[in-house]
Formats: C-alpha cells, sequence, structure tokens
C-alpha cells in the first residue's frame, strides 16, 4: 500500500525548534519529489516547502524562508522538515505530500497524489 | 508573486445541481493547475491536475479547465459525497493554494 507517516510535531514554545518526519512506503521514494504542505486550524492549505528526487533542488514559501529546512534520505525513505525560530503563525497540522505530476523535468512541486494524514505543530507559551 | 484567487469562498447548492468553482491566477501559469477535495479531519484528495486532467478513479462528472489565468472546476450534477471544500493549486512557479470554496448542502 502506498503511505505517508508523518511524525515529530508537538507542543514547542516560540522560539523553538522542531523536526518533523515522513516515512514513505509501498513507492520508489527516490522516483519523486516530496513537499510539506500546512493547515492552520480552520485554515486553507498553505505550500510550505518542496524538494526535488534527489534533494538538488529545494523551495520554500517566503512565510518560512531562512527559518525552515527541508531534506530527504532516499536510502531511508523518509523526508524532513528542520524548523527553527518557530512563532505562533507556525501552528498547524504538517502534511507531506508526493509530486506525481510535475510542471519540469526536476518536479520540485507538482500536483500531489498522495498525501499524509499530517503531524499537529502547536507553538505557544 | 504568483496569487490565486478562488471564488465563490461559500456555495450552497442542492444534490443533482450543477456548480462550478472559479480559480484566477495572477500571472499566466499554462496549465500547471490542480484542484484538489477536503473533507473535514482528512488530507486532500486529488481531482484534477494539469487543469483538466481527470485523476484516476474520481468520478466522470467532475471536470477542469482553462489555462492561462483562469480555471474553472465543474460538478455536473452534485452528489451527497461531494459536500466538501475544495482548493485549487497553482505548480507553475513553485506552489501556492487558493483560498478555498466551501460546498455546503442548500
Amino acid at each position: 500500500e502506498v503511505q505517508l507517516v508523518e511524525s515529530g510535531g508537538g507542543v514547542v514554545r516560540p522560539g523553538g525548534s522542531l523536526r518533523l518526519s515522513c516515512a514513505a512506503s509501498g513507492f520508489t521514494f527516490d522516483d519523486y519529489g516530496m513537499s510539506w504542505v500546512r493547515q492552520a486550524p480552520g485554515k486553507g492549505l498553505e505550500w510550505v516547502s518542496g524538494i526535488n528526487w534527489n534533494g538538488g533542488s529545494t523551495g520554500y514559501a517566503d512565510s518560512v524562508k531562512g527559518r525552515f529546512t527541508i531534506s530527504r534520505d532516499n536510502a531511508k525513505n523518509s523526508l524532513y522538515l528542520q524548523m527553527n525560530s518557530l512563532r505562533a503563525e507556525d501552528t498547524a497540522l504538517y502534511h507531506c505530500a508526493r509530486s506525481y505530476y510535475c510542471s519540469s523535468t526536476s518536479c520540485l512541486v507538482g500536483a500531489f497524489d498522495i498525501w499524509g494524514q499530517g503531524t499537529m505543530v502547536t507553538v505557544s507559551s | 508573486d504568483i496569487q490565486m484567487t478562488q471564488s465563490p469562498s461559500t456555495l450552497s447548492a442542492s444534490v443533482g445541481d450543477r456548480v462550478t468553482i472559479t480559480c484566477r491566477a495572477s500571472q499566466s501559469i499554462s496549465s500547471w493547475l490542480a484542484w484538489y477535495q477536503q473533507k473535514p479531519g482528512k488530507a486532500p484528495k486529488l481531482l484534477i491536475y494539469k487543469a483538466s486532467s481527470l485523476e484516476s478513479g474520481v468520478p466522470s462528472r467532475f471536470s477542469g479547465s482553462g489555462s492561462g489565468t483562469e480555471f474553472t472546476l465543474t460538478i455536473s450534477s452534485l452528489q451527497p459525497d461531494d459536500f466538501a471544500t475544495y482548493y485549487c493549486q497553482q505548480y507553475n512557479s513553485y506552489s501556492l493554494f487558493g483560498g478555498g470554496t466551501k460546498v455546503e448542502i442548500k
């Protein structure tokens, strides 16, 4: 079964750090670009960051640039998001998602055909 | 930066109605647009990619059209399972989602 399972969420104080993980199974992980997408409680979807198949190309939303770092370990079929200098507005459910239909051969971002159920991050004092 | 404007934000409709949701990009994104359906407590589900291509397993009552800056998602005959929130997503330049359209029971 094709599956993405996120972990690492929790409650953290403003200014703190957290590292999210996403474990992939059921498909050849290093064939695909991957992204993190978040959803604040009661709000819409926000793309956070994307990475191509080998980690050679990454991208970030302006809201997280310089604070978050996306990475992947293809040997472990895993995607990561290192989040530093966290703010209250980073509170959200964080999903990892697979880019299947891409606009370029590098496939940093595409249409997301597989999503995980998410891990909740709460930034509060 | 590209902006995505989705309308309406809320739509009230009845079973059997034809429903249309619009998504406008602030600059051309060619056909690099996707549509998703999301139900409460669930991850989004891909419906349409590349503006008009139907994802495998998605009912044919869903269709997408448009290119450049204006796009539409149409549900030809609304079914009880279709009451949900719908999002557009551009993936021409990084990615950005529209604000969402909640389809409610009239």
